[in-house]
Formats: C-alpha cells, structure tokens, sequence
C-alpha cells in the first residue's frame, strides 16, 4: 500500500526565513504534486513533478523530485506572511496515462510570522 | 474557462438520511475523481468515473457509489449517513490520455452530518 508522510506537520517560521518541507512516499512513483490549501478553501496546484530531477519554482517556493529516494522538497525562500496556508504533497498511483489517483500526505501547516 | 464547480456548498443532514453531491468538471476534462478530507487530514481517494463508469476505487463502503453522465458531470451518493461521513468532499476532473495532466479540484462540498 503507497504510503506518503510529510514533514513536518506543524512550521513556524517568521518572514524573511527560508524552510523546507519533505515529502517521502514508500512505492515507485514518477508523478508527484504539491498543492496550497488555504483554511476552508479547496486545493490550489502549485507543481507536477513528473521525472526523477524536476525541479520547478514560481516565486518563492522551489519543488524538487528524487524518485530513486522516493523524495521530494518545497523549498520556501524569505517566507512572507502570504504564504500561510497547509501544504500537501500527492502521489499518483494510476498506471494509466492522464488519471490520477492522488494518495496524499497529511499535509504541512505553514505558518509565517512578522 | 469554468474550473471544476460543486454543488452544494455546504450541507447538513441527520444521521442515517442520505446525500447527493454534484460536480461539473473543467471544460475539456473527461474524468472526475472523488475525494473525502476528514478535518485535519488530507484528501482521501474514493472513486474516479470515467466514460460513465467507475474506473477506480479507493477503500470506502458501498454506501458510498456516484455517476457520470454523457456531459461528463458527477453525482457522488452516500446512503446511511455516519457522523463520520462529515468532511469537506472534493472533486477533482483530469483528462484521460495527457500524461502531464494534472487534476483540477473544486471549491468542495462541506458536508455535516448531526
């Protein structure tokens, strides 16, 4: 059974910080996606990783993917207040092009303080 | 460009009664892929519907089942509702075939169950 675990659970950090968030998950997988989830809102897509290497960034927050070590991080750089929200890593387990069936972690809370 | 809408919001109902939840997936999607998110949790697969049929399923009861019409749109049912059956339920719409795809999700369904 996929498993994927984050850490950690709970971050705070104050702004102008930089942190990072792992992502671990236990089977072969090529597919890996970050998503934002703000407090009763639904889930934004931030990066698909989809080869061993990727590495992509929008602002600041850089994702990285090491399929062999079954990793992945979301790097965030001089964390401002804006970036508060939880933080999920997803792993795709269809064997079938386009599908998705996402097995996601337990997400990361992010909080970033003045 | 209309993303991925559910329908209701926000919904109580009495323990044992049972629910319908729609979704229309983003313009140019086939599939819709069904989600529960517990509070504090993350999202939990429960089954994808594509070409009107339920092509996966995650480790949920019969009591929960869907549908998907020609128009691609999906109902997701739940009978005998538990006070455990109340979470934010997701929907997410990809399309079969595009392996970069990644899958949009809705604004969700908060279901509460008394």
């Amino acid at each position: 059974e996929l498993k994927v675990e984050q850490n950690p659970l709970f971050l705070s950090m104050q702004e102008g910080k930089n942190y990072t968030i792992y992502c671990n998950y236990s089977t072969t997988s090529d597919r890996l996606y970050w998503y934002r989830q703000d407090p009763g809102k639904s889930l934004e897509s931030l990066f698909v990783l989809l080869s061993n290497g990727a590495v992509k960034q929008e602002g600041r927050l850089m994702a990285s993917l090491d399929t062999k070590a079954r990793l992945s991080t979301l790097h965030i750089t001089a964390a401002v207040h804006d970036l508060s929200a939880t933080y999920f890593c997803a792993v795709d387990r269809s064997r079938q092009g386009g599908s998705e069936k996402l097995v996601f972690g337990k997400g990361t809370k992010l909080t970033v303080n003045p | 460009d209309a993303g991925v809408t559910q329908s209701p919001t926000h919904l109580i109902k009495t323990r044992g009664q049972q629910v319908t939840l729609r979704c229309s997936p983003k313009s140019g999607h086939d599939t819709v892929s069904w989600y529960q998110q517990a509070l504090g949790q993350g999202p939990q697969f429960i089954f994808q519907y594509y070409e009107e049929e339920e092509r996966q399923r995650g480790n949920f009861p019969d009591r929960f089942s869907g549908h998907q019409f020609p128009n691609y749109s999906s109902e997701l049912n739940v009978n005998a509702l538990l006070l455990g059956d109340s979470a934010l339920y997701l929907c997410a719409s990809s399309l079969v075939g595009q392996t970069s795809t990644e899958a949009f999700f809705g604004q969700g369904t908060r279901l509460t169950v008394v």
